[in-house]
């Protein structure tokens, strides 16, 4: 079975600090996802990586970095967290045409800022 | 850019009851994949349709994708309380390289 894991079930940080979330897949999958999830508005694409190092803005890039530096490892990066970042923060991992294949999903990080 | 659709936003069934959500693409998609959310889960693969007007099945679950490729639906024949949960449709934009989700649809069901 594929696992994707994300570092934290659950974060607090405050207005202005950086935060880093964590997802590693253990299935040598290439395309790796970070969404986030708020209700009403589903799932929305923030950034993706076809391959190391490699990355490409989603829907709502914006206030976000990513990180690629080892094909397991995908990092989301607030680079000044402000409070309309609160929301769940789901990764996802897909092997091969990322379009076209499943993805699957780590448990989720429930991110707060005040 | 590309739009995925999904009504009804929520639904609330007796058990036993039979359920439909709708999804619609402004664009016609190559494939269309569902998911389904447990309360207090992340989202889960469920199955994806490839071919126009291809109607496949999962045990009380029914999938069919649209002859234009640009709607879908899910059907469960006669709810259990284990169906709650939140079903997401996505479709492949353009490029193909990335995949676009709609709103979900909350089903709950009362015993």
């Amino acid at each position: 079975d594929v696992k994707v894991t994300q570092s934290s079930r659950y974060l607090v940080k405050r207005t202005g600090e950086k935060v880093f979330l964590e997802c590693v897949q253990d299935m040598d999958h290439e395309n790796m996802f970070w969404y986030r999830q708020d209700p009403g508005l589903g799932l929305r694409l923030i950034y993706f990586s076809y391959d190391v190092k490699m990355k490409e803005k989603g829907d709502i890039p914006e206030g976000y970095s990513v990180s690629r530096e080892k094909k397991e490892r995908f990092s989301l990066i607030l680079e000044s967290a402000s409070t309309n970042q609160t929301s769940m923060y789901l990764c996802a991992s897909s092997f091969g045409d990322s379009g076209l294949r499943p993805q699957h999903f780590g448990d989720g990080t429930r991110l707060s800022i005040l | 850019g590309q739009q995925v659709m999904q009504i009804p936003q929520y639904q609330h069934v007796q058990e036993g009851e039979d359920f439909t959500t709708y999804c619609n693409s402004s664009t016609t998609l190559s494939n269309i994949q569902w998911y389904k959310q447990r309360p207090g889960g992340h989202p889960v693969f469920l199955i994806q349709l490839v071919k126009s007007g291809e109607v496949k099945k999962q045990k009380r679950l029914t999938f069919q994708f649209g002859e234009a490729k640009k709607n879908s639906s899910l059907h469960i024949t006669a709810t259990q309380t284990t169906d709650v949960g939140t079903y997401f449709c996505a479709g492949p934009n353009n490029a193909g390289n990335m995949l676009t989700f709609g709103g979900g649809t909350r089903l709950m069901v009362k015993p």
